[in-house]
């Protein structure tokens, strides 16, 4: 079983609608959840954390997570052309040393 | 004013040959990391350095070699390139090394064994 799971789409959105990504991962022990955007031919940058269970919010985007269940997920709302990338779900081990497991990435593609 | 930086952006390369790529950081942060990207955009960690001291090293051949003379910068010095090599390398830093401070990425060396 692979650390950090995510469906690799493409995962295909018109313009204005909410967009799903989905997230599990396998360390029961993890406390830190990140979602990074990646461009192509672009670095990784960094868009949510969220550390508690439920809902954090920032502007358009919302991570929710469920520890119980082991699953992370981000909505983007009012999903945008430029929203077009990779989302890479990234989760903190919980062995220390900030030691960061990634997802292989959701390509999303959002048409007008 | 770039955050991370690294340098070269491209490198292309015969097998055998050996190469480094350099990282710096002006963020102040205390701990600096290497990932590898490969052809399937998987970002795998290979090194983290705290304050000039390794504390993360993966499961990577022994010709990769990290060096990082303080704590603003991280070198990775690759000896007999293979074709296997060819991706992708991110360097990153953070503040902390068992917190949960983001890390935040350089542009990325694209390396190209031929």
């Amino acid at each position: 079983q692979k650390e950090v799971e995510q469906n690799s789409g493409p995962l295909s959105v018109p313009e204005g609608a909410i967009a799903s990504l989905n997230c599990t991962y396998s360390d029961r022990g993890s406390q830190s959840f990140f979602w990074y955007r990646q461009y192509s031919g672009k670095s990784p940058e960094l868009i949510m954390s969220i550390y508690s269970n439920g809902d954090k919010e920032d502007g358009r985007f919302t991570a929710q997570l469920n520890k119980a269940s082991q699953y992370v997920s981000l909505l983007i709302r009012d999903s945008q052309p430029s929203d077009s990338a990779t989302y890479l779900c990234a989760v903190l081990g919980s062995g220390g040393y900030n030691k960061l497991i990634f997802g292989a990435g959701t390509r999303l593609a959002v048409h007008p | 004013d770039t955050a991370v930086s690294q340098t070269p952006k491209y490198l292309v390369t015969q097998m055998g040959n050996d190469k480094s790529i350099k990282c710096e950081q002006n963020l102040g942060h205390d701990t600096m990391y290497w990932y590898k990207q490969d052809s399937k955009k998987f970002l795998k960690i290979m090194f983290s350095y705290n304050n000039k001291e390794l504390i993360i090293n993966e499961t990577v051949p022994n010709r990769f070699s990290p060096k990082s003379p303080d704590k603003a910068h991280l070198n990775l010095h690759i000896n007999s390139l293979e074709l296997g090599d060819s991706a992708v390398y991110f360097c990153a830093s953070s503040q902390g090394s068992g917190g949960v401070q983001p890390q935040h990425f350089g542009d990325g060396t694209r390396l190209s064994i031929l």
